[in-house]
């Protein structure tokens, strides 16, 4: 069975950083197309970053791009994210794929707030 | 970038009965969209691929058609479990993008 789990969520002042975590199993995720989607509060999904299975090729949404980065090694993938802000409070889910997202974690909660 | 569109934003159906959203992309892009089911507190679970494939164990009462910049998702009688959320998702341009999602509410 296939599982995504994400950790690394929490309260965090404007201007912080956290590193987000999404170990998966039940597949190979190294050698899968893996992604962060958010969802603030109450609002839609909003697609934040995607990693290639070589990790050659990163893309970021405008929202975050110069402030997070999106890594993986052989059993996890991570989301570093710098600067924090208030519109980054969102529901982080790691999501598999290139194309369709086929399997989700159940997502981790960051909060930006003084 | 292109922007997906719901309609509407929320669909009020009895259970039995057909629901029908639809999803518009500002542009074409092709039959590379996704459908996503989500339940309050869950995350997203994909229910259609290419615009009309049902994923892996997903019933037949759920179709999808369309092509292009134009999209239907199609639930037919209508069971207590489907009353959720829906987001279409475009992944044939960079950067994907979800539409605004449509709530399917219990009349």
């Amino acid at each position: 069975e296939v599982q995504l789990v994400e950790s690394g969520g929490g309260l965090v002042q404007p201007g912080g950083s956290l590193r987000l975590s999404c170990a998966g199993s039940g597949f190979t995720l190294v050698t899968s197309s893996m992604n962060w989607v958010r969802q603030a509060p109450g609002k839609g999904l909003e697609w934040v970053s995607y990693i290639s299975p070589s990790s050659s090729t990163t893309y970021y949404a405008d929202s975050v791009k110069g402030r997070f980065t999106i890594s993986r090694d052989k059993n996890s993938l991570y989301l570093q994210m710098n600067s924090l802000r208030a519109e980054d409070t969102a529901v982080y889910y790691c999501a598999r794929g290139r194309g369709d997202f086929d399997f989700w974690g159940q997502g981790t909660l960051v909060t930006v707030s003084s | 970038e292109i922007v997906m569109t719901q309609s509407p934003a929320t669909l009020s159906v009895s259970p039995g009965e057909r629901a029908t959203l639809s999803c518009r992309a500002s542009q074409s892009v092709r039959s590379n969209v996704a459908w996503y089911q989500q339940k309050p507190g869950q995350a997203p679970r994909l229910l259609i691929y290419g615009a009309l494939t049902r994923a892996t164990d997903i019933p037949a009462r759920f179709s999808g058609s369309g092509s292009g910049t134009e999209f239907t998702l199609t639930i037919n009688s209508l069971q207590s479990e489907d009353f959720a959320v829906y987001y279409c998702h475009q992944y044939n341009n960079w950067p994907p993008a979800f539409g605004g999602g449509t709530k399917v509410e219990i009349e």
